[in-house]
Formats: structure tokens, C-alpha cells, sequence
């Protein structure tokens, strides 16, 4: 089954700490992947995506992520957690050249002061 | 600045009443998803369309909810009756499906829908 799985629904980091939340998908042709971030009460709003272009993807707010098609991942990180980077992560994919955007079960992103 | 327009924001309703939401995607997108948002579930892929033609709406109980675009500014989603275990966040999202590279859903800001 084609699927994308985000492990840890929940990761708590200390403000100033790197950020590292995982994505690994499932695909039996090369993916387009997404991440997207949502902030209490708002919807999704995309921090990056890949599209077979450079494997390291840089996004908005610091963020980045690496496509590793030998680990079939594509983890988000940003060096230093700010406050404001509390919010639900979700990875998302275009899966065997498919049509839907197939979402992973979110990561919810706790920063402490 | 282009974005998908959702109504209402917050909608509370009884059970055994219908339910419409209403999305404007953003002009030129010629694709549209509904999705379903809870704490159990996490975001549930209901029905998408492209041009205006309905492509997938196998994540959507057929009983009681239909979803249409009348037009292509205009997609709806209805629930009759509704029910306490339809409570969520919709979304609706559209995109430029065509180019994979190019590809990417935008999100509006979603219904919260409350059944008593």
C-alpha cells in the first residue's frame, strides 16, 4: 500500500534546540512530497515541498528537509526551535504518479522555554 | 493575495439537520479537495474533483453526505441529516493539477462543524 507515516505524533524540544521530525513514505515511483504546518485554528499552510529538483529542500520560518531515496525519507528539520514554531506538522505525498495528496497522521511540535 | 475561501467558519447544529459548507477554491485551480479533520482520525480525504468532475469520493459515507461544484468558483459539501459523530474541521483545499512540479493544495481556513 502506498502510504506516508509520520513517526512521533507528538515531539517536544527546549527553544534553541534543533527540530528533527521524521516523514517516510511509501511509493513505487519517485514521489513528490510536501510538508505543511498548522497552527491552532487555521488550516494548512504548505513549508516546503519536493518535486525531484535538489534533494535539500529549504522552506519558509528555517525550515528544510532531505529527500534520501535509500531510506525513503524526508524528515524536517530546523537548527533552532523558536517558541512560535509550536504547531501540527504534517508530511504529505503525490504518490504513484497519483492524483491525491496523501497525508501522514501529523506530528504535534512543542517548544519549551 | 489568492486563497480558498471557506463558509461558514463555525457552524452548530442539531442532529437530523442538513449541513452545507461552501468553498470558492482559488481562481484558475482546476482541482478541489474535502477533507475531514478530528483528534481520532486525523485528516480524512472525503472527495476531490477536477474540472468541476468528481474523481474519488470513496472516503465519503454516501449515505448522508453528497459533494458537488455547481460552477467552478462553488464547491459544497452537505450532510443530511447530520449527525454528533460528524463534529469536526472541514477543509477544503484546491490546486493546479497538470504539472506534478507545479503541484501543491492550498488550504482554506476550514468549518467547525458541532452536531448536538
Amino acid at each position: 500500500a502506498q502510504s506516508v507515516t509520520q513517526l512521533g505524533s507528538h515531539v517536544s524540544v527546549s527553544e534553541g534546540a534543533l527540530v528533527l521530525l521524521r516523514c517516510n513514505y511509501s511509493s513505487s515511483v519517485p514521489p513528490y512530497l510536501f510538508w505543511y504546518v498548522q497552527y491552532p485554528n487555521q488550516g494548512l499552510q504548505l513549508l516546503l515541498k519536493y518535486t525531484s529538483a535538489a534533494t535539500l529542500v529549504k522552506g519558509i520560518n528555517g525550515f528544510e528537509a532531505e529527500f534520501k531515496k535509500s531510506e525513503t525519507s524526508f524528515h524536517l528539520t530546523k537548527p533552532s526551535a523558536h517558541m512560535s514554531d509550536a504547531a501540527e506538522y504534517f508530511c504529505a505525498g503525490l504518490l504513484n504518479a497519483g492524483n491525491m495528496l496523501t497525508f501522514g497522521g501529523g506530528t504535534r511540535l512543542m517548544v519549551k522555554p | 493575495d489568492a486563497r480558498v475561501t471557506q463558509t461558514p467558519r463555525h457552524k452548530v447544529t442539531e442532529m437530523g439537520q442538513e449541513v452545507t459548507m461552501r468553498c470558492q477554491p482559488i481562481l484558475g485551480h482546476n482541482t478541489v479537495f474535502w477533507y475531514r479533520q478530528t483528534m481520532m482520525q486525523g485528516l480524512e480525504l472525503l472527495a476531490y474533483f477536477r474540472n468541476r468532475a468528481p474523481l474519488d469520493d470513496s472516503g465519503m459515507p454516501k449515505d448522508r453526505f453528497s459533494a458537488e461544484m455547481p460552477d467552478a468558483t462553488l464547491a459544497t459539501l452537505k450532510i443530511q441529516p447530520s449527525e454528533p459523530r460528524d463534529s469536526a474541521v472541514y477543509f477544503c483545499a484546491s490546486g493546479l493539477w497538470g504539472d506534478r512540479r507545479n503541484t501543491e493544495a492550498f488550504f482554506g481556513q476550514g468549518t467547525r462543524l458541532t452536531v448536538v
